[in-house]
């Protein structure tokens, strides 16, 4: 079974750091360009970033730019996601997804939340 | 960008009635080189993760009921649930993946009548 299980979300003031894994398990997790998608509470869904399988193209949103970095660890199937000078508007659940062209699976999500 | 637009932002549909979703791209997401729509769509049930229904615009993913198809071309798709089921409350997300950043549409609201 395809699974793909997120941690590290939590409570933390503007200008914080945060760590989020995700750890994926059911398919061969280094052919597959993976991302990391957002939904701020009672709102739609952002796409955060993407990172290819071999890691040589990443992208990522305008508004996280500079300030996430995205990387994955295909010897471990992990995939994470360094958030800095994080800001009350990065307050949402961090999926972590499987890209095939579509999103063909998704985690459950890691809540983050952003206040003082 | 490629902005996603979805109508309407919500519906009540009654059961066994049809349910139509439109989305609309702000450019289009049609590959010339294969002549594939790089359109896909979601539903999200609440407390849940989204879930794949529909990708290249009218595929149907493994395992979704035949009652939900997609279909368009270019800029304008539709999502048809042809016969409601209570199960089929939820929202539902219009998504292009032909060029980063990837965009979403802003979803719509099913409801039961």
């Amino acid at each position: 079974e395809v699974q793909l299980v997120e941690t590290g979300g939590g409570l933390l003031q503007p200008g914080g750091s945060l760590r989020l894994s995700c750890a994926a398990s059911g398919f061969t997790f280094r052919s597959y360009g993976m991302n990391w998608v957002r939904q701020a509470p009672g709102k739609g869904l952002e796409w955060v970033s993407y990172i290819s399988s071999d890691t040589n193209t990443i992208r990522y949103a305008d508004s996280v730019q500079g300030r996430f970095t995205i990387s994955r660890d295909n010897a471990k199937n992990s995939l994470f996601l360094q958030m800095n000078s994080l800001r009350g508007e990065d307050t949402a659940v961090y999926f972590c997804v499987r890209s095939v062209g579509a999103i063909d699976c998704w985690g459950q999500g890691t809540l983050v939340t952003v206040s003082s | 960008d490629i902005v996603m637009t979805q109508s309407p932002d919500s519906l009540a549909v009654s059961l066994g009635e049809r349910a139509t979703i439109n989305c609309r791209s702000s450019l289009s997401v049609l590959d010339n080189s294969n002549n594939k729509n790089h359109l896909a769509w979601y539903q999200q049930r609440p407390g849940q993760p989204p879930k794949l229904l529909i990708h290249w615009a009218s595929t149907r993913e493994s395992g979704v009921p035949d009652r939900f198809t997609g279909s368009g071309s270019g800029t304008d798709f539709t999502l048809i649930i042809s016969s409601l089921q209570a199960e089929d409350a939820a929202v539902y997300y219009c998504q292009q993946y032909y060029s980063f950043p990837r965009t979403f549409g802003q979803g719509t609201e099913v409801a039961i009548k």
